[in-house]
């Protein structure tokens, strides 16, 4: 079973930050916060991922609170070609391990 | 440099066959998963592949095999095929035992009728 709890969905206005919540309340100390898209008819494209520290790259940002039992994934400019579904996933980074995807959250950018 | 592909793109099949789909790992990847996805759901991890050997297992029958290639492609077999198998199947790769993200193929939607 999924580890997280996202909204199945939200909207979002062009140009504004485009803010996503997960829960995952039950996340072990060995595991990361992995964030994934999928635009529809593709494959999941990877966004970002972390463990305890706020990430920052070209695309998003992710915080993590400190008791790290949910996260925010950012994006600071929405455009209409972010609408997609998004996955928040914990799993531990290193070793034989699988990817767990729940149902994520259904971003719709509206101009 | 190719990212992860996958044949064939498209495939109809009758309940009761078998099918065979195929990845290409990204170029330095040597790990390779396959997730099956049905419509309006998230990906479900079938297996993964590390070293030519099945490392893990989601909750699917045994009707659904694998084998990776010492080249690191991967090929995922499906006997006795039901409709309820009708999805998109996925394969993602990664390099092993690594922090690095998955790359997901685009995907091969396999119909049965």
């Amino acid at each position: 079973d999924a580890k997280t709890t996202q909204p199945p969905s939200m909207d979002c206005a062009e140009g504004r930050a485009a803010n996503l919540p997960c829960n995952h309340s039950t996340i072990s100390g060995n595991e990361y916060v992995y964030w994934y898209r999928q635009i529809h008819s593709q494959g999941p494209q990877y966004i970002i991922h972390g463990l305890k520290n706020n990430e920052t790259n070209e695309m998003a940002s992710l915080i993590i609170t400190e008791d790290r039992k949910s996260s925010t994934l950012i994006l600071p400019h929405a455009t209409l070609r972010d609408t997609a579904v998004y996955y928040c996933i914990v799993r531990v980074g290193a070793g034989g391990f699988k990817t767990i995807f729940g149902a994520g959250t259904r971003l719709f950018v509206k101009a | 440099d190719a990212g992860v592909t996958q044949s064939p793109t498209h495939l109809i099949k009758t309940r009761g066959q078998q099918v065979t789909l195929r990845c290409s790992p990204k170029s330095g990847h040597d790990t390779v998963s396959w997730y099956q996805q049905a419509l309006g759901q998230g990906p479900q991890f079938i297996f993964q592949y590390y070293e030519e050997e099945e490392r893990q297992r989601g909750n699917f029958p045994d009707r659904f095999s694998g084998h990776q290639f010492p080249n690191y492609s991967s090929e995922l077999n499906v006997n006795a095929l039901l409709l309820g198998d009708s999805a998109l199947y996925l394969c993602a790769s990664s390099p092993g035992n690594t922090l690095y993200e998955q790359y997901f193929g685009p995907g091969t939607r396999l119909t049965v009728t």
